[in-house]
């Protein structure tokens, strides 16, 4: 079956430092979702790609979507304390009429004062 | 900003016994979901519901659970004779639209099988 996996599964920043979690999904996606978790909270949608190549921002967030639509990856800009949570990829694959999103395993980020 | 609510919060149940987890969707949503997470795990498809029929399935979702629209507002995930590999969040999705359309998840319910 498909397979989203993400690395880290854990990181560990300095408040400040930059952040990268990647997503590689085992089947080409027609869209990713991304979702951010909080301690003790539910998944919330921060944002979707759906073009080849899609870059978007969303302030300090960097959002890429592969050429081959197979891997996604998440940037965030010197973090802040409130950036804390596990990040999500979600994918859906490219069969019409499939409605079923894929979670990765998530990257957990801590930051440290 | 409208909400996807979940009930109960906690559910503590003995092994075996039949649980009711229920969810109120967006109100103008037509798209529902559920999904579970393990204590620390990821997040697991479960099913997904669209007009009053399951439209996709996970291998989790064997016979021992269903799911039903019983009014115009309740989404609710059944499951039959829980078992303790069952204990684990439970998460009620919903979103305007298939496929690219953001799913808002509710708070979640704690099931706990003893």
């Amino acid at each position: 079956g498909q397979q989203v996996m993400q690395i880290p599964q854990y990181q560990h920043v300095q408040e400040g430092e930059d952040f990268t979690t990647y997503c590689n999904s085992s089947t080409t996606l027609s869209n990713i979702q991304w979702y951010k978790q909080r301690p003790g909270g539910h998944p919330v949608f921060l944002i979707q790609l759906v073009k080849s190549g899609e870059v978007k921002k969303q302030k300090r967030l960097t959002f890429q979507f592969g050429e081959a639509k197979k891997n996604s990856s998440l940037h965030i800009t010197a973090t802040q304390t409130t950036d804390v949570g596990t990040y999500f990829c979600a994918g859906l694959r490219t069969n019409f009429g499939n409605e079923k999103l894929t979670f990765g395993t998530g990257t957990r980020l801590t930051i440290i004062p | 900003e409208p909400e996807v609510t979940q009930t109960p919060s906690h559910q503590v149940t003995q092994m075996g016994q039949e649980v009711i987890l229920r969810c109120v969707p967006i109100s103008n949503h037509l798209y529902f979901y559920w999904y579970r997470q393990i204590l620390g795990q990821k997040v697991e498809f479960l099913v997904s519901f669209y007009n009053n029929e399951i439209s996709e399935k996970s291998e989790i979702f064997d016979d021992q659970f269903s799911v039903e629209r019983p009014d115009g507002s309740n989404f609710t995930l059944k499951i039959r004779s829980t078992k303790l590999e069952d204990s684990a969040m439970y998460f009620c999705a919903s979103s305007a639209g298939p496929r690219v359309q953001p799913q808002h998840f509710g708070d979640g319910t704690r099931l706990s099988i003893l």
